[in-house]
């Protein structure tokens, strides 16, 4: 099956700076979300972006395919931005399953 | 919009017990996964639906694990019994079939104790 690789596993921000996390994938895919897991472990979905760029508010991702890997940027951080953020990769074809990656824990201070 | 829904938030149970966890999906919804999330992990699933029918539940450990979806709305995940390392978050994601986009939508998780 697709694996898939995050990193860096752990991050620690002053507020307002920016990052950038990484998600390696093994196979070639057509289903690639990020998610965000808050502290009360609920998980939101931030991207659906199988290719391309997306970019909301502050968050922006990119994809590219054929390399096998996507990147997400988080500028300005803030502390609410705290928490886990996980890369999810799978095939459509596959009836949309999704295999998730151990995620980037992530920790924004004042 | 509702999101998607489950109950119980919380469950402690002894090992060799049974627990059943349920999960309202958005409305409209034709797609059901639940996923299993032990500690320091990503969530791993565990079983899909289509409306009621299985599409996989090849991860699925089905000596003790059980589950359907009623008339393609709810689903029910059921353990039998149940082990220490079953302790984990259990969730629950939708998504719609309109072509337009393959996200899905998270449940609130049920956190899973046994003891």
């Amino acid at each position: 099956g697709i694996q898939v690789e995050q990193s860096p596993p752990d991050l620690i921000l002053q507020e307002g700076a920016n990052s950038t996390l990484r998600c390696n994938f093994s196979d070639s895919v057509n289903n690639l979300q990020w998610f965000h897991q808050n502290p009360w472990g609920q998980l939101i979905n931030l991207f659906y972006i199988p290719s391309g760029t997306k970019q909301n508010g502050r968050l922006s991702a990119t994809t590219v395919a054929t390399e096998r890997y996507s990147l997400l940027y988080i500028s300005s951080s803030q502390t609410t931005d705290s928490g886990v953020y996980f890369c999810a990769a799978g095939l459509t074809g596959g009836g949309n399953k999704l295999t998730f990656g151990t995620g980037t824990q992530l920790k924004v201070e004042l | 919009e509702a999101g998607v829904a489950q109950s119980p938030r919380y469950k402690i149970i002894e090992k060799r017990q049974s627990v059943a966890f349920w999960c309202n999906p958005i409305s409209g919804h034709a797609t059901l996964y639940w996923y299993q999330q032990i500690l320091g992990q990503g969530p791993k699933l565990l079983i899909q639906f289509q409306n009621n029918g299985v599409v996989d539940d090849s991860q699925l450990p089905k000596d003790r694990f059980s589950a359907e979806r009623l008339k393609g709305v709810d689903s029910t995940l059921k353990i039998q019994p149940a082990k220490l390392e079953d302790s984990a978050v259990y969730l629950c994601a939708s998504t719609p079939v309109d072509g337009r986009t393959d996200t899905q939508y998270f449940g609130p998780g049920t956190r899973l104790t046994v003891l």
